[in-house]
């Protein structure tokens, strides 16, 4: 069974906020993704990482950033939340090789007010 | 430039009955293509992959997907829908871009089962 985990689940906060989403898992996987999900849309990839200390922007531009000092985990930053940064964040890992399975966490549902 | 198409936002079936599941991709290389599956509240869980070699793919859950390049299609089927499938259906390609291997999905497809 998959181990990744994201916290919080559920997100509500007001404009200018810096906010963390966290994303850990347990697989020992090295590549890790940041995607965003809006109903009716397409799930875009904001954010990867090859590994410790490596971090890419995807394909969709994202006002959020990411780190990853250690293999297990994989945080995602908003330094001033917005109304428009309102959206489902999925975080998903692989091993890194070519198209290996993603597996993803359950998501963070942010509402920013 | 690559890209997934879900003609179907939202199908509805009785259980039961057969299902397919409609996607087309645009992409200049051999596709790399992936079914994943969103149940409320969860995250994506792969059902099947087409890499090379049959086209008929088996997944999990007695899902299938059948490869045509001529048609740039890898359309989703199941035999007999059971209530539990009820989900949101993604398909994606993979694709090489600037030496990195990423999946872009399609917009989805909302399953409704009745009884």
């Amino acid at each position: 069974e998959a181990d990744i985990y994201q916290t919080p689940r559920y997100l509500v906060i007001g404009t200018g906020k810096k906010i963390t989403l966290e994303c850990s898992q347990t697989m020992g996987h090295d590549k890790m993704y940041w995607y965003q999900q809006d109903p009716g849309m397409e799930l875009h990839l904001i954010h990867y990482s090859y590994g410790v200390n490596s971090t890419e922007k995807g394909d969709l531009s994202s006002e959020s950033t990411v780190s990853r000092i250690r293999t297990e985990h994989f945080p995602l930053t908003l330094e001033s939340a917005r109304p428009s940064h309102t959206s489902q964040y999925l975080c998903a890992s692989s091993e890194y090789r070519g198209f290996d399975e993603q597996f993803f966490g359950p998501g963070t549902r942010l509402t920013v007010l | 430039a690559q890209s997934v198409t879900q003609p179907d936002i939202h199908i509805t079936v009785s259980e039961g009955a057969s299902l397919e599941l409609r996607c087309n991709y645009s992409y200049g290389a051999t596709p790399y293509l992936f079914w994943y599956v969103q149940s409320p509240g969860q995250g994506l869980q792969l059902l099947l992959k087409y890499f090379s070699g049959d086209t008929l793919v088996q997944g999990i859950k007695g899902f299938e997907a059948e490869f045509k390049r001529s048609q740039s299609s890898f359309n989703l089927r199941k035999p007999s829908v059971h209530w539990s499938d009820a989900a949101e259906y993604f398909c994606a390609v993979g694709a090489s871009e600037g030496g990195a291997n990423n999946l872009f999905f399609g917009t989805g497809t909302r399953l409704t089962v009745i009884p």
